[in-house]
């Protein structure tokens, strides 16, 4: 089974419609990763979280939101979506103590489309 | 601040020939660095990664990553391409030390075996 799971794979929707994204992790991590990829512009940081307590913005957080319902569950929400938000979106986790190196691990990815 | 600069979006070799991505850092701290790949339709998996411990790095399938300090570059490579190396190659850097987090992408590089 796959430590890192993401639900939907593939989802196409329409402007201006509430999306969820949900990630789910069996590794055991603290710490949860939303990003983005883009073609030709890598993977870019949406939002993050240390813990259930803990969720901070990334490089790129205007127009999503997040919810860590537990340990093992952190969720993206996209409040209105719009076309420029198609994208590939990976969950990650990792897991930190002294002399990790924040390895994180990735889950398949969701592809959004918004039309 | 830390940032990856990946040399060549898109690179291609012969079935057989030396693989070789490039890859340069900038981070004010010693660095953790990292290599990811992404076959097409799946998520990241780790190739190699640089804690301090050993400046020539192995990974997996036969690829290797050299840290130069002094080049600030942790190039990867691989002796001879294989058909099933078609991939895109992600280079990434972490800040070592207490309350590092971010994990920062390059653009990635597009690898093409030709037959």
């Amino acid at each position: 089974d796959a430590d890192v799971t993401q639900t939907p794979r593939n989802r196409i929707t329409k402007t201006g419609k509430r999306i969820m994204l949900e990630c789910s992790q069996t590794k055991g991590h603290d710490r949860m990763y939303w990003y983005r990829q883009d073609p030709g512009l890598g993977l870019r940081l949406i939002y993050y979280s240390f813990d259930v307590k803990d969720i901070n913005k990334g490089e790129i957080s205007d127009g999503y939101s997040v919810s860590r319902q537990a340990q093992a569950k952190f969720s993206l929400s996209l409040e209105s979506a719009i076309p420029n938000q198609t994208a590939l979106y990976f969950c990650a986790t990792s897991d930190w103590g002294a002399g990790d190196s924040n390895e994180q691990f990735f889950g398949p990815g969701t592809r959004l489309t918004v039309l | 601040a830390q940032s990856v600069t990946q040399l060549g979006s898109h690179v291609s070799v012969s079935e057989g020939a030396l693989v070789l991505l490039r890859c340069n850092y900038s981070s004010s701290v010693p660095p953790y660095l990292f290599w990811y790949v992404q076959y097409p339709n799946q998520g990241l998996q780790l190739l190699l990664k640089y804690t301090s411990a050993a400046t020539l790095v192995k990974g997996i399938n036969g690829f290797e990553a050299e840290f130069k300090k002094s080049e600030t570059s942790f190039h990867l490579t691989k002796p001879s391409a294989h058909m099933s190396d078609a991939a895109e190659y992600f280079c990434a850097v972490s800040a070592s030390g207490a309350g590092s987090y971010q994990l920062t992408f390059g653009k990635g590089t597009k690898l093409s075996v030709i037959p």
